[in-house]
């Protein structure tokens, strides 16, 4: 089974604030992907990334960055943090870069921006 | 917005009784996603449906897409109290998926 590890499912931070969020898969996937998740919005894809190294804009992708130095990981980051940067953030992993894969996400990170 | 819509956006209903949400989609699309989330946790993938697909059967489950109309139905059928998630229908395009705001669904023992 694949497992698509987040490294907190709740964080609290203060605006300005510099925030890493970390995502680890463990099936040698190609492809992650960052989500934010807002109620009534459904989840809206802030970053991707198909390779080590390699990174697309989503959606939403201004206030973050990304980070994929090895291909299980891939890091989220706010640089700097604001309060409509409030939500839950989903990492997701995927086996190949077609949309007719199913995508495996991890538990979320609950994030609070004071 | 390009955002799947399902209808209702919240179900209730007794354990025993069938489940039917419904999805749109705005979009030509590879294929048609269901993804399951209990409260607070990720996602969890259902059962995907192809585009020259009509029908798909996976347990309790049984999804139809109409491409004519960009619809999308989720039946569960004999529900049951772990049921209770939220459902998204996520319409699968090039190189993308698009996912829909959910249906709530409450199941009562």
């Amino acid at each position: 089974d694949v497992k698509v590890t987040q490294s907190s499912r709740y964080l609290v931070k203060r605006t300005g604030e510099k925030v890493f969020l970390e995502c680890v898969q463990d099936m040698d996937h190609e492809n992650m992907f960052w989500y934010r998740q807002d109620p009534g919005l459904g989840l809206r894809l802030i970053y991707f990334s198909y390779d080590v190294k390699m990174k697309e804009k989503g959606d939403i992708p201004e206030g973050y960055s990304v980070s994929r130095e090895k291909k299980e990981r891939f890091s989220l980051i706010l640089e700097s943090a604001s309060t409509n940067q409030t939500s839950m953030y989903l990492c997701a992993s995927s086996l190949s870069f077609n949309s007719n894969q199913p995508q495996h996400f991890g538990d979320g990170t609950r994030l609070s921006i004071l | 917005s390009q955002q799947g819509e399902e209808d209702p956006q919240a179900l209730s209903i007794q354990e025993g009784e069938n489940a039917t949400m419904n999805c749109s989609y705005k979009t030509s699309i590879n294929n048609l996603q269901w993804y399951r989330q209990n409260s607070g946790r990720g996602l969890v993938h259902l059962i995907l449906i192809r585009s020259n697909e009509r029908e798909k059967h996976s347990g309790r489950l049984r999804v139809t897409l109409d491409t004519s109309k960009k619809s999308s139905s989720l039946l569960i059928t004999a529900s049951r109290a772990a049921d209770t998630a939220s459902y998204f229908c996520v319409s699968g395009g090039y190189n993308k998926l698009i996912f829909g705001a959910g249906t709530r669904l409450a199941v009562h023992p």
